[in-house]
């Protein structure tokens, strides 16, 4: 089946650092989300990127499907930023079952 | 607008107990998910639903998990005769299929312990 490593497994920042966070996946997939869960567990869509580039606020995220792989940006990272990023993809039929990465434990320090 | 919602928040029952887990999608979303997160790992997929069928039941661990979904609209996870190793977070996700965005939107999980 598809594997999807993100890297690196964890990272620490202190507060208004900038970091990139990687997305590799095996297969050639639909679709492509960036979550960020945090503390409590509730996951929070980022990003909705297949392809192409998109920015808010402080984060960004580019996805380039022909070399499968996608990368999400934090600039001047904050305390609240902390918690677990999961690159998720999407495989055959569109609207079907996500396959999620194993994420990437970010913890930013004042 | 209201987001997903998950009934209970937490649960936790006795070993070879069945229980029941509700999920409440997005008011309008035709696609729903099942997923299920063990502790410290990410997210494994269960089972969709598109409208009330299931295309797609391959995630579902055993024939202990069955979903069902009514309406287009509720969905309901039953677990039967629960195992320790069925403790985990489980998490539903509703998604509009609609032009060229499929995203999903998740609930907050119910956390189920069994004791």
């Amino acid at each position: 089946g598809i594997q999807v490593e993100q890297s690196p497994p964890d990272l620490i920042l202190q507060e208004g650092a900038n970091s990139t966070l990687r997305c590799n996946f095996s297969d050639s997939v639909n679709n492509l989300q960036w979550f960020h869960q945090n503390p409590w567990g509730q996951l929070i869509n980022l990003f909705y990127i297949p392809s192409g580039t998109k920015q808010n606020g402080r984060l960004s995220a580019t996805t380039v499907a022909t070399e499968r792989y996608s990368l999400l940006y934090i600039s001047s990272s904050q305390t609240t930023d902390s918690g677990v990023y999961f690159c998720a993809v999407e495989l055959g039929q569109a609207g079907t079952a996500l396959i999620f990465g194993k994420g990437t434990t970010l913890s930013v320090s004042s | 607008g209201a987001g997903v919602s998950q009934s209970p928040s937490n649960k936790v029952t006795e070993k070879g107990k069945d229980v029941e887990l509700r999920c409440d999608p997005i008011s309008g979303h035709t696609a729903l998910y099942w997923y299920r997160q063990r502790l410290g790992q990410g997210l494994e997929f269960l089972i969709y639903f598109q409208g009330n069928s299931a295309p797609d039941k391959s995630g579902l661990p055993s024939d202990r998990f069955s979903a069902e979904r009514t309406g287009e609209s509720v969905s309901t996870l039953t677990i039967q005769r629960t195992q320790q190793e069925d403790s985990a977070v489980y998490l539903c996700a509703s998604s509009l299929i609609a032009g060229e965005s499929y995203e999903q939107y998740f609930g907050p999980g119910t956390r189920l312990t069994v004791t």
